[in-house]
């Protein structure tokens, strides 16, 4: 049972555009939502995470948004630049308020063209 | 800060052989610890979380006497791949937590022949 679906699988956004992804969650305990980008040969980088207890997380070029209701959260990353070009993947934990075991989703493959 | 060293990056040995990964948190302290592995174009697969000073806990599926963890200080946590074979080959990656975050190490390539 895949517990985070994201979309889409692939993505291509124009240099200076907008890549938007998205994921849904099914769990309601989960209560830690981080965003990783994965550069081919290298291991998951945190870029950005957020509570449920905001709807909107913004650091730099990137911004989470998240809709608690609909089981939804979102990555944006506005001036898209083909050095963002990497996968993506959205993840998601439930407490008790340390690290604890992952689920992520299926990843997104951004590609920014010049 | 938050950064997660892992080694080898890269390891090519005979089948039957025992492989150790070594991963460390170099500034900061990581009671916990997890172990991933990932298939090529494929999202990260949790093997394992282990625990300072404790018997790591599997995921369901994975073999814990193939897959050996320890994590005898709060910086270091091994993962040993015992008798290795070529389904084994594949792409290990380590995290450490701090706080709610995990951070991940670069990942060892192992190439089982």
């Amino acid at each position: 049972q895949q517990q985070v679906k994201q979309s889409p699988q692939s993505l291509i956004v124009q240099k200076g555009g907008i890549s938007i992804i998205n994921c849904a969650y099914e769990n309601t305990a989960f209560d830690y939502f981080p965003w990783y980008q994965q550069f081919p040969g290298k291991g998951p980088a945190l870029l950005i995470a957020i509570r449920p207890d905001v709807s909107e997380k913004k650091e730099g070029r990137f911004t989470i948004s998240f809709n608690k209701s609909a089981k939804q959260f979102s990555l944006h990353i506005m001036d898209s630049q083909p050095g963002d070009s990497a996968t993506y993947f959205c993840a998601a934990s439930r407490g008790p308020g340390t690290a604890s075991k992952l689920t992520f989703g299926t990843g997104t493959r951004l590609q920014v063209t010049l | 800060g938050a950064v997660v060293s892992q080694h080898p990056s890269w390891v090519i040995c005979k089948s039957g052989t025992s492989v150790k990964i070594e991963c460390r948190s170099l500034d900061f302290q990581a009671t916990t610890m997890f172990w991933y592995r990932q298939f090529p174009k494929q999202s990260l697969m949790l093997m394992a979380t282990s625990n300072e000073g404790s018997k790591a806990t599997y995921e369901q599926g994975v073999e814990k006497d193939k897959f050996l963890i320890n994590h005898a200080s709060l910086t270091l946590s091994t993962l040993t791949v015992t008798s290795a074979h070529p389904e084994d080959s594949s792409f290990y990656i380590c995290s450490a937590g701090q706080g709610l975050a995990q951070h991940f190490g670069d990942g060892t390539r192992l190439s089982i022949l």
